[in-house]
């Protein structure tokens, strides 16, 4: 079946640096959606990418979808603490069907 | 409050009992999913309805699962006879047929002893 898998699985980064997560699927796509997820939350959507090649920004944040439609990144400029969470990419197929990558726990230092 | 509520938030339940959970979505939503979170672990899709009709069972939805949204609008997940693996977060989410955003309720975690 679909897998979505995520590198890494953990960052632990000062605050004030970048991070970047990374998302591949095994299949493609026919769009993919990013999420996060606060320890003891539940996931909150961030974006959708739809277009091959497409690139998205939401303020320090920057999201990118190949040009195969089958891997995606997430990158965050000057990381603050409020960015701590993990971070899942959510591959749709189909009806919506969501398959969700491993996460990338992020946790920001002061 | 207008999002996805789901009810309720924590249950704790001994093996071989059944429990049920609840979801209602935002009320114009007629796409419900249902999808399972371990620790640690991505959300894993388990049905999915489009008004009434549940149009999609995952196979990690064995026999002793069963989900029901009657009139299109709430929908009820059921499992028989518990066991400890069966422990996890239950999360809900719904969305816009011809929509792509999903919207997550907060979730029931269960733990079954």
């Amino acid at each position: 079946g679909q897998q979505v898998m995520q590198i890494p699985q953990y960052q632990h980064v000062q605050e004030g640096e970048d991070f970047t997560t990374y998302c591949n699927s095994s299949t493609t796509l026919s769009n993919i959606q990013w999420y996060k997820q606060r320890p003891g939350g539940h996931p909150v959507f961030l974006i959708q990418l739809v277009k091959s090649g497409e690139v998205k920004k939401q303020k320090r944040l920057t999201f990118q979808f190949g040009e195969a439609k089958k891997n995606s990144s997430l990158h965050i400029t000057a990381t603050q603490t409020t960015d701590v969470g993990t971070y899942f990419c959510a591959g749709a197929t189909g009806f919506q069907k969501l398959v969700f990558g491993t996460g990338t726990r992020l946790l920001v230092s002061p | 409050d207008t999002g996805v509520s789901q009810d309720p938030r924590h249950k704790i339940t001994k093996r071989g009992q059944n429990v049920t959970f609840r979801c209602d979505p935002i009320s114009e939503h007629n796409r419900l999913y249902w999808y399972r979170q371990t620790l640690g672990q991505g959300p894993e899709f388990l049905t999915y309805f489009q008004n009434e009709a549940q149009l999609e069972k995952s196979r990690l939805l064995s026999d002793r699962f069963s989900a029901e949204r009657p009139k299109g609008s709430f929908s009820t997940l059921e499992i028989q006879r518990t066991e400890q693996g069966d422990s996890a977060m239950y999360l809900c989410a719904s969305s816009l047929a011809g929509g792509e955003t999903q919207y997550f309720g907060p979730g029931t975690r269960l733990l079954v002893l």
